[in-house]
């Protein structure tokens, strides 16, 4: 099974700062990558998906970049709205394996 | 509007049984890729269970044999049946369209598959 992990698990920011985070794999999934954007207390967002693909009506401050194992989320200048968790998705391994997500990073203010 | 409305949740004893029902509106479910997704308490997403268009059904290891996914093309809604209950399937369970892409290649995998539309969530306490 492909295990996908994230870095870091949290991190602090202030508002217009650059933020990066990272997703690896096990295995090599070429782009078949997504990222999800999830705030307390609801729905998981899609943000991002094959790797580097905006999803309509997302800002551009934030993009994806990767492939093969390592990916990254940036955003570009953080906004206040941007502070959640975010977490990647792997959809090279489809069912049965199932879409294995991330643990997450969350972003919160310093 | 798009959109996908969860129900069905509550406090269930341990061995009980509930299901939990996804009301979608402007899609048609049948003609879609559905899934559940779950998150426990404090914890991550983990991915439940998925039915193509064509009516295969896909298990995560953890609640294969006790959950049924199926969808009623008639009422445009998605089910997940969950038998057997554990402590640890207490979560907020998510509906989710799986939106699938070309990839433009012809390489295998042939698509790729993202979670664009989610529910609410509805939550599941599984506590005696």
């Amino acid at each position: 099974d492909i295990q996908m992990t994230q870095s870091p698990s949290s991190l602090s920011a202030s508002v217009g700062d650059r933020v990066t985070i990272t997703c690896r794999a096990s295995q090599s999934i070429s782009s078949y990558l997504n990222w999800y954007q999830q705030k307390p207390g609801k729905a998981p967002k899609l943000l991002i998906y094959a790797a580097s693909s905006l999803q309509s009506g997302v800002p551009s401050r934030f993009s994806g970049s990767g492939s093969g194992t390592d990916f990254t989320l940036t955003i570009s200048s953080l906004q206040p709205e941007d502070f959640a968790t975010y977490y990647c998705q792997q959809s090279y391994s489809t069912p049965p394996e199932g879409f294995t997500f991330g643990p997450g990073t969350k972003v919160d203010i310093k | 509007e798009v959109q996908l409305v969860e129900t069905g949740g509550g406090l269930i004893q341990p061995g009980g049984s509930l299901r939990l029902s996804c009301a979608a509106s402007g899609f048609t479910v049948s003609s879609n890729y559905m899934s559940w997704v779950r998150q426990a308490p404090g914890k991550g997403l983990e991915w439940v269970s998925v039915i193509y268009s064509g009516g295969s059904t896909y298990y995560a290891d953890s609640v294969k044999g006790r959950f049924t996914i199926s969808r009623d093309n008639s009422k445009n809604t998605l089910y997940l049946q969950m038998n057997s209950l554990r402590a640890e399937d207490t979560a907020v369970y998510y509906c989710a369209r799986v939106l699938r892409t070309w990839n433009g290649s012809g390489s295998y995998p042939y698509y790729y598959y993202y979670m664009d539309v989610w529910g609410k969530g509805t939550t599941v306490t599984v506590s005696s």
